[in-house]
């Protein structure tokens, strides 16, 4: 069974203190790992797909790492408009389905 | 462009009702899917659509129906409504498979049972 596990649950940063949020996975045929970052009443909006470890993608102040038991999605310089739920998932070759963690809340203080 | 339209935005029931929760999506995907998200448990996938015709169970069916008559409507039908039930609801499309592209969230219906 898939499994995607989040650490911190959460996390408070000074604005411009950056950090790095942990996803850990286990998955039998990885297809693609997924950040989305979710905002309070809203919907998951998609940020990168990591298909190989080594790859990185990045977005802004937003960096995704792959490995082939984690991902880390590193943020550098946040600022208050980056606080939300950063939420991690992978999808396997054998189904249509993704496997979702709990998500990581980060609150970035001015 | 709307993207993903879910109606209704909030919805209470009582124990025992039916209901309809309703998604519409404008970019021609052909990948829609169902997903509730409860606290400490992350978003768990229902029902899932490849195509107009073709549907299939996910991870949590057992009390919901799905149809798909068209590409751009994927319906989701509670038959009768339990506590349990209360969660905040997500449809999501993609054009493809979902390894290759992120799905796209609509905005979410909150339904509460009582």
């Amino acid at each position: 069974e898939d499994q995607v596990t989040q650490s911190p649950e959460a996390l408070r940063l000074q604005e411009g203190e950056s950090s790095s949020l942990n996803c850990s996975y286990t998955v039998s045929g990885l297809r693609g790992l997924f950040w989305y970052r979710q905002d309070p009443g809203k919907g998951p909006e998609f940020l990168f797909t990591l298909y190989s470890a080594g790859e990185e993608k990045e977005k802004e102040r937003l960096k995704a790492t792959l490995t082939k038991k984690e991902s880390f999605l590193h943020i550098t310089a946040p600022k208050p408009e980056d606080s939300a739920t950063y939420l991690c998932a992978v999808a396997n070759f054998g189904n249509e389905k993704l496997t979702f963690g709990t998500g990581t809340r980060l609150t970035i203080i001015p | 462009n709307a993207g993903v339209t879910q109606t209704p935005k909030f919805q209470v029931l009582k124990t025992g009702q039916s209901m309809t929760l309703q998604c519409a999506q404008d970019m021609n995907h052909e990948y829609m899917s169902w997903y509730r998200q409860d606290p400490g448990m992350g978003l768990r996938l229902i029902h899932y659509s490849v195509g107009a015709g073709i549907t299939d169970q996910g991870e949590v069916p057992n009390g919901y129906n799905v149809s798909r008559s068209t590409t751009e409507d994927f319906p989701l039908r509670l038959l009768s409504a339990a506590p349990s039930q209360t969660s905040v609801y997500f449809c999501a499309s993609s054009s493809a498979s979902v390894g290759n592209y992120g799905y796209t969230f609509g905005s979410g219906t909150r339904l509460t049972v009582v």
